[in-house]
């Protein structure tokens, strides 16, 4: 168990709809990191956040955005859902010393009909 | 363009017969070589850092080496149990810690 959680693990909805998916860091952890994994793209790097502020962004479509909340917890939102978005979401949490591991949850899969 | 490739895309070993997967990698100046595993339905589990070419890492069943240009996993006598995808990531300088590029994985099965 990595102590990443990641709700829900499944999703299932229309195209043009909005979700939102959690996660809850490991504690301890300030930064937080969203992928994305299809079949044919691999593990992708959305968006990463460090106690509450953006830090990097990677390949996120502006349709999707994210914030990291006092808690440290953070919501990935995904909005006007096309069918290419289903895949599976990670968060992965890492700790504050340079090269730290990142530790994934077991994901969100996301289908999108 | 920083790019990672692993080779082969899937390997079928009988338990106790030793191999080697393969890591390729193309980064403008390499910050670290992560590799990690990842079962069916789970996310990414992690295995090794390494730093620079000439650094090896063991546990268990498993030794990752590095050289300028790749990296390998070794594997020797394994079992039924490291049956999973292997996957191989680099993080570039200036880029965010986060910021992993990930090859498309080895998957591996060990069959009894």
């Amino acid at each position: 168990d990595s102590g990443v959680t990641q709700t829900p693990k499944h999703l299932i909805t229309a195209t043009g709809q909005r979700v939102t998916l959690r996660c809850s860091p490991r504690s301890g952890d300030l930064s937080v990191y969203w992928y994305q994994q299809s079949l044919d793209q691999g593990l992708q790097f959305l968006i990463q956040y460090y106690n509450g502020e953006e830090r990097a962004k990677g390949n996120i479509l502006e349709r999707f955005s994210a914030q990291q909340f006092p808690d440290l917890h953070s919501e990935l939102n995904l909005s006007s859902l096309e069918l290419g978005d289903s895949a599976l979401y990670f968060c992965a949490s890492s700790g504050q010393e340079d090269n730290s591991p990142l530790h994934f949850g077991n994901g969100t899969r996301l289908t999108v009909t | 363009e920083d790019q990672v490739t692993q080779s082969p895309e899937a390997l079928r070993l009988q338990e106790g017969e030793s191999s080697s997967l393969n890591c390729s990698y193309t980064v403008s100046g390499l910050r670290g070589l992560f590799w990690y595993r990842q079962d069916p339905g789970k996310g990414p589990e992690f295995l090794f850092t390494l730093y620079s070419a000439g650094e090896e890492k063991e546990k268990e069943r498993l030794k990752a080496t590095l050289t300028k240009k790749e990296s390998f996993l070794h594997i020797t006598a394994p079992k039924p149990e490291d049956s999973a995808t292997y996957l191989c990531a680099v993080q570039a300088w200036g880029g965010s810690q986060g910021n992993l590029i990930f090859g498309k994985g080895t998957k591996l099965s060990v069959k009894p």
